[in-house]
């Protein structure tokens, strides 16, 4: 069954700082499809940058960047330089392909980044 | 700013009644999925639309939920008989990938209060 853990619960920085998120993922499907979103304070769900399982190169967009680890399961989304504004939870999501058969986007349980000044 | 628009943004219902919330998918999006995210931020995945065709949906929606998106309406989903377990918050999101690929749009949701 697939499966998107994140074990950190809170992390909180220092703004203009780099972090790290941690996310391992589990599934039995040779293709797949990984995101990462956060949502803010409001309750908005904003999607951020993905990642799909073929391509060996991470993905990169503005001050997000991901850390895949395909032998380990592993999907960490690295924030550079970060501000005060990139506080919020960040959530973790898989999609498997066409083959599973299944439509959903399976979330992670979400990390609290507070940035502090 | 989000181009999936819900309605209400917060709906206080007693046990029972009916709760119905809205949604208008990104335009020229023929897919949308409902979730259910819980106040321990834990989504769980209702149904999903592929135009007006239920592609998926759990056992939970068979029952006391329901949804459609009709062409040229917005998609709904209500709650026929209300509990507190209900209460969550309702987020609608769209896709324009017809396959598996590609990632959703959420709107700000539907916060659901069951008294």
């Amino acid at each position: 069954a697939q499966k998107v853990t994140q074990t950190q619960t809170s992390i909180s920085v220092v703004e203009k700082t780099t972090v790290t998120m941690d996310c391992v993922y589990e599934t039995r499907d040779s293709s797949y499809f990984l995101f990462w979103y956060k949502q803010t304070a409001s309750g908005e769900i904003v999607f951020l940058i993905r990642q799909d399982s073929y391509k060996k190169e991470n993905a990169t967009v503005g001050h997000y960047s991901l850390n895949f680890q395909k032998p380990k399961s592993s999907i960490g989304l690295i924030i550079t330089a970060t501000q005060i504004e990139d506080s919020a939870v960040y959530f973790c999501a898989m999609r498997e392909g066409a083959a599973s058969g299944s439509w959903q986007l399976i979330f992670g349980s979400g990390t609290q980044l507070t940035v502090m000044p | 700013n989000s181009k999936v628009i819900q309605t209400p943004r917060y709906l206080v219902k007693g046990q029972g009644q009916k709760a119905k919330m809205r949604c208008i998918p990104e335009k020229g999006h023929p897919v949308v999925f409902w979730y259910q995210q819980n106040k321990n931020n834990e989504f769980k995945f209702l149904i999903n639309f592929q135009n007006q065709e239920v592609l998926q949906q759990i056992d939970m929606t068979e029952k006391r939920f329901s949804a459609e998106c009709p062409s040229n309406s917005p998609c709904s989903l209500e709650i026929q008989s209300s509990e507190a377990g209900d209460s969550a918050l309702y987020l609608c999101a769209s896709s324009g990938d017809w396959g598996y690929t590609g990632q959703l749009y959420f709107g700000e949701g539907s916060k659901l209060t069951v008294l």
